[in-house]
């Protein structure tokens, strides 16, 4: 079936740098990847739309300036959390269409920002 | 905008016994998709099933079936003869069949087998 990769599952950066995180689509060609904000114990949050070769469309509240997305080819989307703070710590999941199975989704990325 | 919710934070059950996790559903379209994911502590997000509004028959995957009520905007999932490799978050999810593909989940059930 379809993979996408994550990486990196987990990640302990310091407050005020940045921090990027890949999905890669191993065997098909991901049209549009969705990157979704989990809390604990909470629900996934989408964040933003990206497309392969176009801007990325961010939900409203997210701070587009803060989280980079960038889809330049149709095998890796990539998201950036810029000048990162504690309140940045989070659990990042992407996921991508372009299947015949309908959403792909990535292993996950843990950030702990100290 | 399209809301999911899940109503029971946490559900338990017997190992081997039948427990039905609920959700339901805003919009006013028509057309869409409905999903029920299964996140074990592995966090890795893995489809259980998936129910096309347009059909009428509810769908079924083994001993995963779904009650789709699409008056009352219902969308239920029954696990059958429970096993302890059920134990995890479950998530309702909205699709709209046009526009933008984005998933929408609800809250999340969190749901506990005892042996």
């Amino acid at each position: 079936g379809a993979v996408v990769s994550q990486h990196p599952s987990r990640v302990i950066c310091k407050s005020g740098t940045s921090v990027k995180i890949e999905c890669r689509s191993l065997d098909f060609q991901a049209t549009t990847m969705f990157w979704y904000r989990q809390f604990p114990k909470q629900s996934l949050m989408l964040m933003a739309t990206s497309n392969e070769g176009s801007k990325a469309t961010y939900e409203q509240g997210v701070e587009k300036d803060k989280f980079l997305i960038n889809h330049a080819s149709l095998t890796l989307s990539t998201l950036t959390v810029t000048s990162a703070h504690p309140e940045d710590s989070s659990f990042y999941i992407c996921t991508a269409t372009g299947t015949v199975y309908g959403y792909t989704f990535g292993s996950g990325t843990r950030l702990t920002v100290v | 905008a399209q809301t999911v919710t899940q109503s029971q934070p946490e559900m338990s059950v017997q190992e081997a016994e039948t427990v039905t996790l609920s959700c339901t559903y805003d919009t006013s379209e028509s057309d869409y998709y409905l999903f029920w994911y299964k996140q074990p502590p592995s966090r890795q997000m893995i489809l259980v099933i998936r129910q096309e509004a347009y059909k009428q028959q509810n769908a079924t995957e083994n001993r995963f079936s779904v009650n789709f009520q699409k008056a009352a905007k219902s969308f239920s999932l029954k696990i059958s003869d429970s096993q302890l490799g059920d134990a995890a978050m479950y998530f309702c999810a909205y699709r709209s069949a046009k526009g933008a593909q984005k998933l929408v989940f609800g809250q999340g059930t969190r749901l506990t087998i005892n042996p």
